[in-house]
């Protein structure tokens, strides 16, 4: 079965600390997808990032990055220089391609003034 | 283009009545997935339709179902209403099977 563990239910850091999110997933398939979103106050889930299982190569984009570890079925998200428009609940999910996604708990971030 | 729409925002019922939640995919996207999130948890998986026919369904009651019409929106019907189902639904469309973006949802309370 398809599971999705996001062990640290809330983060608060101060504005230009370095964050990272964790996310460890469980899953029989070889091949699946993984997905980072956003969901600010306002309830929208905002698409960050998607990765398959045969690119483990990680990604950059601006302030955000992200670690994909297949060994540690792992797949970690940081924010460089946090800034207050980065708080928000982040959810990483799982996909195996057939039916919805598998959400994790989410981790609420506060990133303080 | 218009993201995925969703309606109404708010909505408030009583126990035991009827709810129908809809939903309008991005243009060109021809699959739609519904989702139950309650307070303070990730979303669950409901319906995930494709080209009109459902292709997943999550481990819900069958006073759930949905269907999607000819233009690629979706209705989610929820019957027998219980305290339980308080949650935010929302819709996602996919032009294939990747990622999916997400609507504003649409926020249900049971009284």
């Amino acid at each position: 079965a398809q599971k999705v563990t996001q062990a640290q239910t809330e983060i608060s850091v101060v504005e230009k600390e370095d964050v990272t999110l964790d996310c460890v997933y469980e899953t029989r398939d070889t091949t699946y997808y993984l997905f980072w979103y956003k969901q600010p106050p306002s309830g929208e889930l905002v698409f960050l990032i998607r990765r398959n299982s045969f690119d483990e190569q990680n990604e950059i984009s601006g302030r955000y990055s992200w670690n994909f570890q297949k060994s540690t079925s792992s797949f970690n998200f940081t924010i460089t220089a946090s800034q207050v428009v980065d708080s928000a609940v982040y959810f990483c999910a799982l996909s195996e391609g057939r039916w919805g996604l598998v959400f994790g708990q989410g981790t609420r971030l506060t990133i303080n003034p | 283009d218009a993201g995925v729409t969703q309606s109404p925002t708010h909505l408030i019922k009583t126990r035991g009545q009827h709810v129908t939640l809809r939903c309008s995919p991005i243009s060109g996207h021809k699959s739609v997935s519904w989702y139950q999130q309650v307070l303070g948890q990730g979303p669950q998986f409901i319906f995930q339709y494709y080209e009109k026919e459902e292709r997943g369904r999550g481990n819900f009651p069958d006073r759930f179902s949905a269907r999607q019409f000819p233009n690629y929106s979706s209705e989610l019907n929820v019957n027998a209403l219980l305290l339980g189902d308080s949650a935010l639904y929302l819709c996602a469309s996919t032009k294939g099977t990747y990622e999916q973006y997400f609507g504003p949802g649409t926020r249900l309370t049971v009284t």
